[in-house]
């Protein structure tokens, strides 16, 4: 079947701008992940969705993060007033099976 | 505070010879700890996790709670194990799926 898609897979923005970043995961996992690839920094949680809540949101840098999923499935991140420190990939991930996740490809986000 | 500690950013060996990748961990409670892996233009995959003591493409890992260390071992390496490592943990808390923490990584190549 599918794996965890997200799009798009590369996004260059100005800075200033705001950002949506998309997350399809597998059909019926209940959560999903977002992560943050950067060089040098490794993988950086951001936030956590179970169902449609978000039980742990304490990895988001910042208040200009913000994530929403609906209907129990897609996820949008939306990163507003873009900063050249938020150049990085983007990682999804979800889950059905506990402690096994599966990874999106990512999106590579680059502010100009 | 870090939770994973991954010493080496980047490893080489030749092929054939014995490869060992390190990991310590600070965690008080009871923690699943994972090894997983992405190749050149690849999704990040589990390689593997502790509690099922499996080996995966030849590697092992044993998780020794006295060091707080999850190292992963291959006796014999392949130039396809090339790839970034990453050792993560995530939090035991019954059924909850938790957050992962990742390490930085170490970028493993290895050499004809």
């Amino acid at each position: 079947g599918a794996g965890v898609s997200q799009s798009p897979s590369n996004k260059v923005t100005e800075k200033g701008k705001d950002v949506e970043l998309r997350c399809d995961p597998i059909s019926g996992h209940t959560a999903l992940y977002w992560y943050r690839q950067s060089l040098g920094q490794g993988l950086e949680f951001l936030i956590y969705f179970q169902g449609n809540s978000a039980p742990d949101k304490s990895g988001l840098p910042s208040d200009r993060f913000s994530a929403e999923r609906t209907g129990g499935s897609v996820s949008t991140l939306t990163i507003q007033r873009t900063q050249q420190e938020d150049s990085a990939v983007y990682l999804c991930a979800s889950s059905s099976v506990q402690f096994y996740r599966y990874f999106g490809p990512g999106t590579r986000l680059t502010v100009t | 505070a870090q939770r994973v500690t991954q010493p080496e950013k980047l490893l080489s060996v030749f092929k054939g010879a014995p490869v060992e990748l390190k990991c310590n961990y600070s965690y008080s409670g009871s923690p699943e700890l994972f090894w997983y892996v992405q190749y050149s233009r690849q999704r990040l995959q589990l390689l593997l996790r502790h509690i099922s003591r499996e080996s995966i493409k030849g590697f092992t890992a044993d998780l020794n709670k006295g060091e707080t260390s999850f190292h992963l071992k291959k006796p014999f390496a392949q130039e396809e194990d090339s790839a970034m490592y990453y050792c993560a943990l995530t939090e035991r808390r019954g059924s909850t799926l938790g957050r992962l923490y990742f390490g930085r990584g170490t970028q493993l190549t290895v050499w004809p």
